[in-house]
């Protein structure tokens, strides 16, 4: 079965600092990788995703992920974070095996906060 | 294009009570999946809809949770009786069922059951 962790609960960082989130699956076969990310009182909105390809992927909001699979890692990077940036982000593994997003498993999350 | 929409987006019950929450997804969309929220143990996947046609529930908790999608802008999610444990973020969601398709959420529905 596959399984997501997002080993960081919570990360506090300056504004202007760089980020990285951690994320590690578990999963048989290629696995599909996302990244959502939930402000507060919002549901998720999708920052990024991998399918195949180039392992560096470029999301929104200048956000990039790296996907190593000698790792088992999908890593979220944003070299200049903002105050807006503060929110949940979830990381998920996708099963796409019968054609459809049926099998997506989310991480527990990984709470971003700013400092000034 | 309006987005995934929930409703109410917050619900306080009392134990015992029938809870109904609603959700109509992005037209077009042939998915539809229902998540609950909790901190205890983040996003779980309930129940899913193909073509209104209920996929897998096996994340449904117990026969207290039942979830219909009639046609293909509105589904339901209720709880009969609610109880506290009960309590979480209920999320609706809805895409392409098709490769390269990611979910759209809405903003979820509140719950709290005293």
């Amino acid at each position: 079965a596959q399984s997501v962790t997002q080993p960081d609960i919570h990360i506090t960082v300056s504004e202007g600092a760089s980020l990285e989130l951690r994320c590690n699956y578990s999963y048989g076969a290629t696995p599909y990788l996302f990244w959502y990310v939930q402000s507060p009182g919002q549901g998720l909105q999708l920052l990024l995703k991998y399918f195949s390809g180039d392992t560096l992927v470029q999301g929104i909001k200048g956000f990039e992920a790296e996907f190593k699979r000698s790792q088992s890692s999908f890593n979220l990077r944003k070299p200049s974070v903002h105050w807006s940036d503060a929110a949940e982000y979830f990381c998920a593994v996708g099963d796409f095996s019968g054609g459809g997003a049926d099998g997506l498993t989310f991480g527990k999350g990984t709470h971003l906060i700013i400092q000034p | 294009d309006a987005g995934v929409i929930q409703s109410p987006r917050h619900e306080v019950t009392e134990m015992g009570q029938e809870v109904t929450l609603r959700c109509k997804p992005i037209s077009g969309h042939n998915s539809l999946f229902w998540y609950r929220q909790t901190m205890m143990r983040g996003l779980e996947l309930l129940i899913y809809f193909n073509n209104n046609v209920p996929i897998d529930d096996s994340g449904m908790p117990e026969d207290r949770f039942s979830a219909k999608m009639p046609n293909a802008s509105f589904s339901t999610l209720k709880i009969q009786p609610s109880e506290p444990r009960d309590s979480a973020v209920y999320f609706c969601a809805s895409s392409w069922d098709r490769l390269n398709s990611p979910l759209h959420f809405g903003n979820g529905t509140r719950l709290t059951v005293t």
